[in-house]
């Protein structure tokens, strides 16, 4: 079991342009959670998914943020028309949610810059 | 929605000694509080969860409580040792169908 991959690990981009920024959940995990880390802060919410479904995405902006967790293939977390303010570290994370078991395991992130 | 909030932000401990993480959550129906350790530059790791069905957890050096009435939580370390270093974040979680909402971490430091 590889664990929950991400990639780019890095990823640096102009202002305006777009940033995908892409998750493989562990296998047999159903769930993917984003979130974003600023320097020196804490790990805030952005969006839940299921395949096909989008669970919450109460954390995430309303404009130029949307994300997708299709039926085959990784989640995509987009950001279009990116800003200085959006550089941080994007991680994912993903969860069995059995009944009994809704442990989250993290990948390595993606590190966005944007210049 | 949830709410949970994490103190102290920063703890410095001597090496060998205990520390304490303490966090209050909001949502009664939360019922699983997991504990991550973040080192510089890497991910999140799951390193001890507790569920509302019981009241304390142990995994060696590393012990968690859960006092439901009051909505807290606490991580304890004993016997400190310098790779304990790192941020520590706890969580809330309703379970099988919400999100994980994460304290604001604590950078802890083993002083030698």
């Amino acid at each position: 079991n590889a664990g929950v991959m991400q990639n780019p690990r890095h990823l640096v981009r102009r202002r305006g342009q777009e940033a995908r920024l892409r998750c493989s959940p562990m296998k047999g995990h159903s769930h993917v959670y984003w979130y974003r880390q600023l320097p020196e802060e804490g790990l805030k919410f952005m969006v839940y998914l299921q395949k096909e479904n989008i669970i919450d995405e109460s954390g995430m902006p309303k404009e130029r943020f949307s994300a997708e967790f299709p039926k085959e293939g990784p989640s995509i977390l987009r950001i279009q028309q990116v800003v200085r303010g959006d550089s941080a570290a994007y991680f994912c994370a993903s969860s069995p949610k059995l009944p009994g078991n809704t442990e989250a395991f993290f990948g390595q992130g993606t590190r966005l810059t944007v210049v | 929605g949830e709410n949970v909030e994490q103190h102290p932000s920063t703890l410095s401990v001597q090496e060998g000694d205990s520390a304490v993480i303490k966090c209050t959550y909001s949502d009664s129906a939360s019922n699983y509080f997991p504990w991550y350790k973040q080192e510089l530059g890497k991910r999140p790791q799951l390193i001890i969860d507790i569920r509302s069905n019981v009241g304390e957890k142990k995994d060696q050096r590393i012990a968690v409580t859960l006092n439901k009435t009051a909505k807290h939580f606490s991580l304890h370390i004993t016997e400190t040792q310098p790779e304990d270093s790192a941020v520590y974040f706890c969580a809330a979680s309703t379970g099988r169908d919400d999100k994980i909402i994460f304290g604001k971490g604590t950078r802890l430091h083993i002083l030698p």
